[in-house]
């Protein structure tokens, strides 16, 4: 079946840690994007890629980095320089847009 | 840029009608969609209306659209307590890249 995967489904990091968090799809789509979710908040966009070996910044960019090397694989890395990471990290993907977009499971990442 | 308006909390009694509103602000909005997150997972596509259409029912959900107001409404027939969750409505429009704009998102509790 097609989908969206992202792990792991849990992650702590270390102070000055650097960690990267994976999503992979094989739904053939174009775009993808990650979003941060905070307790009681919705999503902000985090980055975004459209196509590969290209992505472009969210509004929340700061203390994140992201490659798109193949069209299936968007991973996220979140620096040393992102004070605040504990978060929930969703990943997502579309292709035709009136279909929206698909969302991965989530990785909930804590700082310890 | 565009604006993506919800209520936060919802409280209904298992059985009644549940009515979720959104409302948006771009008048070119083409696509509005309906998203529903549980508890620790990623955000699951419930349904999404065209611009030129009015209402959208599918078994128990029904999408009312008003354009001239730029509200978007969704009705939950016969709540059950797996409905519990956080509904977000999004909306694209052609000036977003391709980009989806989300709702902070409504808390729907369900109770006995």
């Amino acid at each position: 079946d097609g989908g969206i995967t992202q792990s792991p489904k849990y992650l702590f990091r270390k102070e000055g840690q650097n960690v990267t968090l994976s999503c992979e799809q094989n739904l053939n789509h174009d775009a993808m994007y990650w979003y941060r979710q905070d307790p009681g908040q919705g999503l902000r966009l985090i980055y975004y890629s459209q196509i590969v070996n290209d992505f472009q910044k969210g509004d929340i960019a700061e203390g994140y980095s992201v490659s798109r090397e193949k069209k299936e694989s968007f991973p996220l890395t979140v620096t040393s320089a992102q004070k605040n990471p504990t978060a929930f990290y969703l990943c997502a993907s579309s292709g035709l847009i009136n279909y929206g977009y698909t969302f991965g499971s989530g990785t909930r990442l804590t700082v310890v | 840029g565009e604006d993506v308006e919800q209520s936060l909390f919802l409280s209904v009694r298992e059985g009644d009608s549940s009515v979720i509103n959104c409302t948006y602000t771009d008048s070119s909005s083409t696509y509005l969609y309906w998203y529903k997150q549980e508890p620790g997972a990623g955000l699951q596509l419930l349904t999404y209306i065209f611009s030129n259409m009015d209402m959208k029912q599918d078994q128990r959900l029904t999408v009312l659209l008003n354009k001239k107001d730029k509200h978007l409404s969704l009705r939950i027939a016969d709540t059950q307590t797996g409905d519990s969750a956080i509904y977000f409505c999004a909306d694209y429009y052609t000036g977003t890249a391709s980009k989806l704009t989300f709702g902070t998102g409504t808390r729907l509790q369900v109770t006995l």
